[in-house]
């Protein structure tokens, strides 16, 4: 079992509707992180985390807005979205944003807009 | 935009064969290259990372070689299991003050038993 924990597995939404996904970790994990996945595509990283604070932002859209209410949890809410968002939303944490530190990731989130 | 390719994208091996794919990677700015065995249905599990060059790590039948000054590194998996089955991601991590990952394709490996 993994010790990253995502919630739904899988979500199906409009383009108009609002829902988030959520990331829990009991590691005391400092660094955390949202990738998105497309289909034989690799994973690609949307923001980190470090010390509950937002340190990367890879130039994703404002329809994506994380949130990292504790060092525990992380969230991905998710606004108007597109059909092209569909796709594997994967969360992982590590240690810290440190150097050669291993992530552990969750199953993660798939993701159908209609 | 970096460069991380692997090779093959798949591979079908028999039980008890020993295979090895490659992942080759920028040789500037190298901070580390990891490795990650993602079965299906299920989440990405971190298997090792590298950091030196000439750098060999082993985990039971798997293990890796690193190549810094040339750009790639080894898995190699000795007497594949049926359990193998999954696909084998590298990742480069880049030097500098942003720290990330950045993923190959991965190579999808299949045991038949």
């Amino acid at each position: 079992d993994t010790e990253v924990t995502q919630t739904p597995k899988h979500l199906v939404m409009g383009m108009t509707n609002k829902k988030s996904l959520k990331c829990e970790q009991h590691m005391g994990h400092r660094a955390m992180y949202w990738y998105k996945q497309k289909a034989k595509k690799p994973p690609e990283l949307m923001f980190v985390y470090s010390y509950e604070k937002l340190s990367i932002n890879e130039s994703v859209p404002s329809r994506f807005s994380p949130e990292c209410p504790n060092s525990s949890l992380l969230n991905l809410h998710l606004h108007a979205l597109q059909p092209e968002d569909s796709a594997l939303y994967l969360c992982a944490s590590s240690q810290g944003q440190g150097r050669s530190q291993p992530q552990h990731f969750g199953d993660g989130t798939r993701l159908s807009i209609l | 935009i970096l460069n991380v390719e692997q090779s093959p994208q798949s591979l079908h091996v028999q039980e008890g064969d020993s295979t090895n794919f490659t992942c080759s990677f920028p040789s500037s700015n190298f901070y580390a290259l990891h490795w990650y065995r993602w079965e299906t249905a299920k989440s990405p599990e971190a298997l090792f990372v590298m950091t030196l060059n000439g750098d060999e790590k082993k985990k039971g039948r798997i293990s890796a070689t690193l190549n810094t000054k040339e750009g790639y590194s080894y898995l190699y998996i000795k007497g594949s299991q049926p359990e193998d089955s999954a696909t084998y991601l590298c990742a480069f991590e880049s030097g500098g003050s942003n720290y990330k990952l950045t993923f190959g394709k991965g190579t999808l490996l299949t045991v038949n038993p």
